[in-house]
């Protein structure tokens, strides 16, 4: 069974953008990809979803190539809020599954 | 807004004991699902409801864990003989289930075994 990976951790500064990428080779062929957003003690938060190509909303962007076996979130300018752990959450090929990523420790400086 | 709330918030309990939590999802929501997060890892699938329907189950749920969802609303899981390894944090969270699986998680209930 393949695992969603995903880098240990990222540092960066306020105001800088931030890109975090998910690898998911055995992802199932219709399920869309999904990013969430945890705080210590709390559920995982919904950022942004997608199902091939780029998808924008107000807070970040999904870029997702032809393969779908991979999927970069980007934060742009972040700030000292963004700090938190970032997971991909995929379709698991021939299951009914939703695996989360190993996720991203994100910690933003001043 | 009433999103997904999970009772209890934490529980504290003696090895060995039966505990149950419980769920309840957004009223529309015909998916439910059950994750375990250990302190430091990503959440783990448990099991998955379609309505009433459990659909899904992980293999790392043995047979001491069970999970009903009776009318389709709210649900519950339950640990029996709980062990020390059983202390995570039990994440529930709901989807419309057409299509595009935007969960929306509950706070989640924190199970510290003594």
């Amino acid at each position: 069974l393949a695992k969603t990976t995903q880098p240990i951790s990222m540092d960066s500064y306020e105001g800088q953008e931030v890109n975090i990428t998910c690898s998911h080779n055995n992802i199932a062929t219709n399920d869309y990809i999904t990013w969430y957003q945890q705080f210590p003690s709390q559920g995982p938060r919904f950022i942004i979803q997608g199902y091939k190509t780029k998808v924008t909303n107000e807070v970040a962007s999904l870029f997702i190539p032809a393969d779908r076996k991979s999927s970069t979130l980007s934060l742009p300018r972040v700030s000292l809020s963004d700090t938190a752990v970032y997971y991909c959450l995929v379709g698991e090929d021939n299951t009914d599954k939703l695996i989360f990523g190993t996720g991203t420790r994100l910690q933003v400086f001043p | 807004d009433t999103g997904v709330s999970q009772d209890p918030r934490h529980k504290i309990t003696k090895r060995g004991q039966n505990v149950t939590f419980r769920c309840d999802p957004i009223s529309e929501h015909n998916r439910l699902y059950w994750y375990r997060q250990t302190l430091g890892q990503g959440p783990e699938f448990l099991t998955y409801f379609q309505n009433e329907a459990q659909l899904e189950k992980s293999r790392l749920l043995s047979d001491r864990f069970s999970a009903e969802r009776p009318k389709g609303s709210f649900s519950t899981l339950e640990i029996q003989r709980t062990e020390q390894g059983d202390s995570a944090m039990y994440l529930c969270a709901s989807s419309l289930g057409q299509g595009e699986e935007k969960l929306f998680f509950g706070s989640g209930t924190q199970l510290s075994v003594l």
